[in-house]
């Protein structure tokens, strides 16, 4: 199995910019994908593969790749981006499972 | 609209089984990989199965494997999970999600329920 790596936790100044990394050995063959979770709320996908956002998610979040790590970038940070991000992707082990980051929670201060 | 509603969750001592459910709608659901992914209280996602388009592939976490039984009826668009030999460290909010492959390189599960909680304990 693989396991990705999160900082715990992360603050970000209103209006300033935060990354948000993840790393581990699947994202040598795998893109991450990045979700965001409110409290008491289902995740959201926010990005996928190289650098793409789903309909409805702002451009100020953006997706980079290097390596064994993978960012999520929030350029402008707002008081509604404050949530817990999890990075996922697949296993590297070959078989069709998914693994998880552990979890960074975002403060916006 | 894409909608995942996830039912069956609920207390369950020890040793129990319980199954849960996903009514899905919106979309060609025979099309789509799908999994289950759960939530600790406090804690992190994990994912914990997922089931190929025509059933004909299941996968597993190691922690539920032998316990856990993930199965769909495309004719009702519905996925499944029987949990047996139901643990203490199984509590969890359990999402259903659809599972997305873009190629070899890109996954992601692009829309989720809103989760169901199963409580272990006695």
């Amino acid at each position: 199995s693989s396991e990705l790596t999160q900082d715990p936790a992360v603050s970000v100044a209103l209006g300033q910019t935060v990354r948000i990394t993840c790393q581990g050995d699947s994202l040598r063959s795998y893109y991450a994908s990045w979700y965001q979770q409110k409290p008491g709320q289902a995740p959201v996908l926010v990005i996928y593969g190289k650098n793409n956002r789903p309909s409805g998610i702002p451009d100020r979040f953006s997706g980079s790749s290097s390596g064994n790590t993978a960012s999520l970038t929030i350029t402008g940070a707002q008081a509604e981006d404050e949530a817990d991000y999890y990075c996922n992707s697949r296993d590297s082990s070959g078989n069709q499972h998914a693994v998880f980051g552990g979890g960074t929670q975002l403060t916006v201060l | 609209e894409v909608q995942l509603v996830e039912s069956g969750g609920g207390l369950v001592q020890p040793g129990g089984s319980l199954r849960l459910s996903c009514a899905a709608s919106g979309f060609t659901f025979s099309s789509y990989w799908m999994s289950w992914v759960r939530q600790a209280p406090g804690k992190g996602l994990e994912w914990v199965a997922n089931i190929k388009q025509d059933g004909s592939e299941k996968y597993y976490v190691d922690s539920v494997k032998g316990r856990f039984t993930i199965s769909r009826d495309n004719a009702k668009n519905s996925l499944y999970l029987q949990m047996n030999s139901l643990r203490a460290e199984d509590t969890a909010v359990y999402y259903c999600a659809r599972e997305r492959f873009s190629g070899w390189l890109v996954h992601f599960f692009d829309y989720w329920g809103q989760g169901t909680l199963v409580t272990v304990s006695s």
